[in-house]
């Protein structure tokens, strides 16, 4: 069984366009995150939810919109792609705690044309 | 504030060979100290943590110590294999926000 499972792997789309992307995490955790992985692989948070509430919000741009319909989902909407978005975004959960380990999903490779 | 640097690699060894990867991080507080590894086109995975000074982190014959004094976690194992190529990341959670600060990464390559 998969533990924290991202929806689509693959994502390439035009400038301009709205995307989501979906995850799900079957560990019973109250935390969930989002983070974006660039070309050089440097990892930085977007965002965190803990049990269906916005924690962390990390200066993102409006155009990227979390939501989180249970504690098991955490979805990322993007509108109005730009070239810049172009990155692999993961999602993670966790029990939530400095100490906690997070887990990672396999991550969705977006490409902005 | 919060950061970690990680050595640039990437770092090339021959299988059997010692590995570091130095970690050092900068935190306003006590952290918990964490090392991800990343395989080529997966997601990451905890190798290893230690959550107070002095701590040792330890799994799949890795280890990395918590030191308070030097403020590092260097990541080392003795004997690497070729299936240890990938990523490596050293990441901090600082404790007063629940995210992970991560570095810049480490790309080790080990050729048999």
């Amino acid at each position: 069984d998969t533990a924290v499972s991202q929806t689509p792997k693959y994502l390439v789309t035009q400038m301009g366009n709205d995307k989501s992307i979906k995850c799900e995490q079957n560990l019973g955790h109250d935390t969930m995150y989002w983070y974006k992985q660039d070309s050089k692989k440097f990892l930085k948070i977007m965002f965190s939810y803990n049990n269906k509430e916005l924690i962390i919000n990390e200066t993102v741009p409006n155009r990227f919109s979390p939501k989180s319909p249970d504690k098991a989902h955490l979805n990322l909407h993007i509108n109005s792609l730009e070239l810049g978005d172009s990155a692999v975004y993961f999602c993670a959960s966790s029990q939530g705690g400095q100490s906690d380990t997070q887990y990672f999903g396999p991550g969705t490779r977006l490409t902005v044309l | 504030g919060n950061s970690v640097t990680q050595m640039e690699g990437p770092v090339t060894l021959s299988e059997e060979a010692f590995l570091t990867i130095n970690c050092t991080y900068t935190a306003t507080g006590y952290p918990s100290l964490f090392w991800y590894v990343q395989y080529p086109g997966e997601g990451l995975q905890l190798l290893l943590k230690a959550t107070k000074a002095d701590d040792k982190g330890s799994n799949k014959g890795f280890e990395a110590t918590y030191r308070k004094e030097t403020t590092s976690f260097h990541l080392e194992k003795g004997s690497v294999q070729v299936s240890d190529s990938a990523v490596y990341f050293c990441a901090l959670n600082p404790g007063d926000t629940d995210k992970l600060i991560f570095g810049t990464g480490t790309r080790l390559q080990v050729f048999p």
